[in-house]
């Protein structure tokens, strides 16, 4: 069938090192931003969340960083391994009304062994 | 660990047949969701329901249908497959805030 929108950015890290992937959100009224893992052939997996009135959270070797005023979000993994490849995307939760999760671009992370 | 399951995971079927995809989740969720992705892509939502009876179309058009009769049942209808329709189909649900996804159904329409 015909592919509809962007192919995802790839980033590439070393096995051992820390990766950092990053997202843009577009609405200032969103409250609750989420995390998702999708490895290949499968579901997107919750990984880590973070409310608004928060600017960090970390969990087991990752952790969110949010940046209200750039509207930024980012989700950072120590010591990447190879189980962590896998593409992560972003949603945005808007709250007021009938509450829409928006998700973001995704991004896929190649970890080189 | 969620429990929401999709049947079934593949499907290879010929042009103009009629398929249902099916999606049931045990947590007792109100909101559900189809979404459509392609190989590499992004995620685009094309149906979600918010309770029993309730059904509304997502951002990206879609010629597939819903319906909502139980909280635990939320499956997907193609009433003429096209080629065009080849894609993964994933189903969500959640309670307040964070959706929950089944494994996919990969569609491939000859």
């Amino acid at each position: 069938g015909e592919s509809v929108g962007l192919h995802l950015p790839t980033l590439s890290v070393q096995e051992g090192d820390n990766s950092i992937i990053n997202c843009a959100y577009s609405n200032s009224a969103s409250d609750y931003f989420i995390w998702y893992k999708q490895e290949s052939g499968k579901g997107p997996q919750f990984i880590i969340d973070i409310r608004s009135n928060m600017d960090k959270r970390q969990g087991q070797r990752v952790t969110v960083l949010l940046n209200k005023t750039v509207k930024h979000l980012s989700l950072q993994i120590a010591a990447t391994q190879p189980g962590d490849s896998a593409v992560y995307f972003c949603a945005e939760n808007i709250a007021g009304g009938y509450q829409k999760v928006t998700f973001g671009t995704g991004t896929k992370l190649q970890v080189i062994p | 660990e969620a429990d929401i399951y999709q049947t079934p995971r593949y499907l290879v079927i010929g042009t103009g047949k009629k398929i249902t995809l099916e999606c049931s989740q045990t947590m007792g969720h109100d909101k559900m969701y189809w979404y459509q992705q392609d190989p590499g892509m992004e995620l685009h939502l094309i149906h979600y329901s918010y309770g029993v009876n309730s059904t509304e179309k997502g951002d990206l058009s879609s010629e597939s249908t819903v319906s909502r009769i139980r909280t635990e049942h939320f499956p997907l209808t193609l009433e003429s497959a096209r080629p065009s329709h080849t894609s993964q189909y994933l189903c969500a649900s959640s309670g307040i805030e964070t959706q929950y996804f089944g494994p996919g159904t990969r569609l491939l329409v000859l």
